[in-house]
């Protein structure tokens, strides 16, 4: 268990709303992550912070926004919700291990959020 | 072309099976590699680091091979709680920042 919660769990919205996801994490891990994940797809990168107030985009960053203003928390805003970001949301985290060698590189992931645009 | 690529699935096996994944990558600069396991409509969870010499954790085998670009997981003695779909990432870059999924193999074991 990384200590990973997410919320809401799941969410039903209208296009056009604002809404904000978020990932608390409690074992102070410097890199968060957010993903989305669609059928055909895999998981595909949206934003990830490497500390506080520092970010950068993913893959697939449009129509997203993050801030992460403490530690434990790594937010995800969709500024206008879209159908197109229907979707099931995931956060990680990749504890940062002392000497950093690329094979601890290990990602643990948060149990989503499922959100519907309607 | 797709950057991450598994083998399309599903694959029914029986228990006991011996059962075995492939996943290739495109991206010669790749610098590390996992597999994850991801149960029906949960998170994906971390199985196995794949190192460059292989790696073993009980009934799990994984092969790197770097010079064809290809990543390999082998499953001996199938149990039904190995049902689940099973994930290759690939990292891109130096940093741990930049991660790759593929679209996943789904396993279902069969009493």
């Amino acid at each position: 268990d990384a200590g990973i919660t997410q919320s809401p769990r799941h969410k039903v919205t209208e296009t056009g709303t604002p809404v904000t996801l978020r990932c608390h994490q409690t074992e102070n891990h410097r890199y968060m992550y957010w993903y989305r994940q669609d059928p055909g797809h895999g998981l595909r990168l949206i934003h990830y912070s490497y500390g506080v107030k520092d970010t950068d985009k993913g893959e697939v960053s449009d129509g997203y926004s993050v801030s992460r203003s403490k530690t434990e928390d790594f937010l995800l805003t969709l500024e206008s919700a879209t159908s197109s970001q229907t979707s099931v949301y995931f956060c990680a985290v990749r504890p940062q291990r002392g000497s950093e060698v690329q094979s601890s590189y290990e990602q643990y992931f948060g149990p989503g959020t499922r959100l519907t645009v309607t | 072309r797709k950057e991450v690529e598994q083998d399309p699935g599903p694959f029914n096996v029986p228990e006991g099976a011996t059962v075995a994944f492939n996943c290739t990558y495109s991206n010669s600069a790749s610098q590390s590699f996992f597999w994850y396991r991801q149960d029906c409509r949960k998170e994906p969870k971390l199985l196995m680091s794949v190192y460059s010499s292989g790696n073993e954790d009980g009934r799990f085998t994984a092969q790197l091979n770097r010079a064809s670009q290809y990543i390999s997981l082998l499953i001996r003695d199938s149990k039904l709680s190995d049902s689940a779909t099973y994930l290759c990432v690939v990292n891109r870059d130096n940093y741990g920042q930049n991660f790759v999924f593929g679209p996943g193999t789904r396993l279902s074991v069969l009493p």
